[in-house]
């Protein structure tokens, strides 16, 4: 059984950074898959971030405008997301989930709700 | 980015029924579509992948259908378990992106 967990801080200030971490057991992020990080907004809707491959090979949405970063820790068996300048609308429950080696989605976290606030 | 547009919004059924959530796409996808389960304060749970395909656990009660731009979710005879939030989601193209939900209640 694939358990993914995500950690962090719940409250970061406006201008800050967000930086969370998806610890991963039953499965190695040195495997063939792709690890994802995704949030959904306090009135429901979903928004891609972004993923990374084990071979560190890395997408995001464009809508970030570059201020997402993940990253993979292979020693640890953990992925991270860091997303800089932030404001109240990145207000959201973040979850990380992966995707199989075939490139479908399979397992999710629990989810973390991350607040921006002063 | 492609737009993904869920029907409809929510929907009121009872135990027993056949329901069908309908998912659409601005452009072709392909296959590459999955559905999610969410009830509240959880997180999302994969129900199918490529379309058509079930996640292992997921009861056989659940059917996905479609292609190109053109998708639904099929529940053959709802159980009270299966009252929740359905998503779906294209990951055909970056950015993924994903339909507004379907809220299923209990009529």
């Amino acid at each position: 059984q694939v358990l993914l967990q995500e950690s962090g801080p719940g409250l970061v200030k406006p201008s800050g950074t967000l930086s969370l971490t998806c610890a991963v057991s039953g499965a190695s992020t040195s495997n063939r898959n792709w690890w994802i990080w995704v949030r959904q907004f306090p009135g429901k809707g979903l928004e891609w971030i972004g993923e990374i491959y084990y071979s560190a090979r890395s997408n995001y949405n464009p809508s970030l405008k570059s201020r997402a970063t993940i990253s993979l820790d292979k020693s640890n068996n953990q992925f991270s997301l860091k997303l800089t300048s932030v404001t109240a609308a990145d207000t959201a429950v973040y979850y990380c989930a992966r995707f199989s080696a075939n490139y479908h989605p399979d397992y999710w976290g629990q989810g973390l709700l991350v607040t921006v606030s002063s | 980015d492609i737009q993904m547009t869920q029907s409809p919004s929510s929907l009121s059924a009872s135990i027993g029924d056949r329901v069908t959530i309908a998912c659409r796409a601005s452009q072709g996808v392909r296959n590459f579509l999955a559905w999610f389960q969410q009830k509240p304060g959880k997180a999302p749970k994969s129900l199918i992948y490529a379309a058509t395909s079930l996640q292992d656990g997921v009861p056989s009660r659940f059917a996905g259908s479609g292609s190109g731009t053109d998708f639904t979710l099929t529940i053959s005879s709802l159980q009270p378990e299966d009252f929740a939030t359905y998503y779906c989601q294209q990951y055909d193209n970056y950015p993924h992106t994903f339909g507004q939900g379907t809220r299923l209640e209990i009529k």
